[in-house]
């Protein structure tokens, strides 16, 4: 098992241009995440899904889209990059059951440069 | 704003010190407590799922405790060896979350263990 990963790894992109993050994971997980990770500040949550064909906003979800057609697979598009989404993504997901107090499982991060 | 946080931000031990280090977060909108490692240049892996007043959980040196009722949880590290350095992360899945079970990181402790 891969679990979850992430493409691409490293991105250069200059101001206006767009971009897509794939995450992937072979777990079978219900629930996949979308995080970002700035210096001095926790994991915040952009967008979820709690399952195929379902997106919702989390905490920082401005500039941000994404996409969730097949359950295995969850994308992250950023329509017009600007320096303030400089930052490293995190994807995870996790098994929905009753109580749903699963762990997250993460992938390894993409870390992306806006100029 | 939810607000999850830990304390010390950051720690030095030396090699064979036992530790300690907190996460407090509002007791009114508590479901489950995760705690996570992170070392440098990998992803966060769970260590921990906390559910009820009064859990401890353990995992080899690595242990913690959890206070539902005052909003706290407490984690541990026994003897620490340098390969414990790494970033310390609590996380609160709110009873507001619903469904989709979403976590609320704080900004993590980040421990340096020397030899």
């Amino acid at each position: 098992n891969a679990g979850v990963t992430q493409t691409p790894k490293f991105r250069v992109l200059k101001t206006g241009q767009s971009m897509t993050l794939l995450c992937a994971q072979d777990m079978n997980h219900e629930y996949m995440y979308w995080y970002r990770q700035d210096p001095g500040m926790g994991l915040r949550l952009i967008h979820y899904s709690v399952g195929e064909g379902t997106t919702a906003k989390g905490e920082v979800p401005d500039g941000y889209n994404v996409s969730r057609l097949k359950k295995q697979n969850f994308l992250l598009g950023l329509e017009s990059a600007a320096p303030s989404q400089t930052s490293v993504y995190f994807c995870a997901s996790s098994y929905r059951s009753f109580g749903s107090y699963n762990e997250q499982f993460f992938g390894p991060g993409t870390r992306l440069t806006v100029l | 704003i939810l607000n999850v946080e830990q304390s010390p931000q950051s720690l030095h031990v030396q090699e064979g010190d036992s530790t300690n280090f907190t996460c407090s977060f509002p007791s009114s909108n508590f479901y489950a407590l995760h705690w996570y490692r992170w070392e440098t240049a990998k992803s966060p892996e769970a260590l921990f799922v906390m559910t009820l007043n009064g859990d401890e959980k353990k995992k080899g040196r690595i242990s913690a405790t959890l206070n539902t009722k005052e909003g706290y949880s407490y984690l541990y590290i026994k003897g620490s060896q340098p390969e414990d350095s790494a970033t310390y992360l609590c996380a609160l899945i709110p009873i507001s979350s619903g469904s989709a079970r979403q976590l609320t990181f704080g900004s993590g402790t980040q421990l340096t263990v020397l030899p």
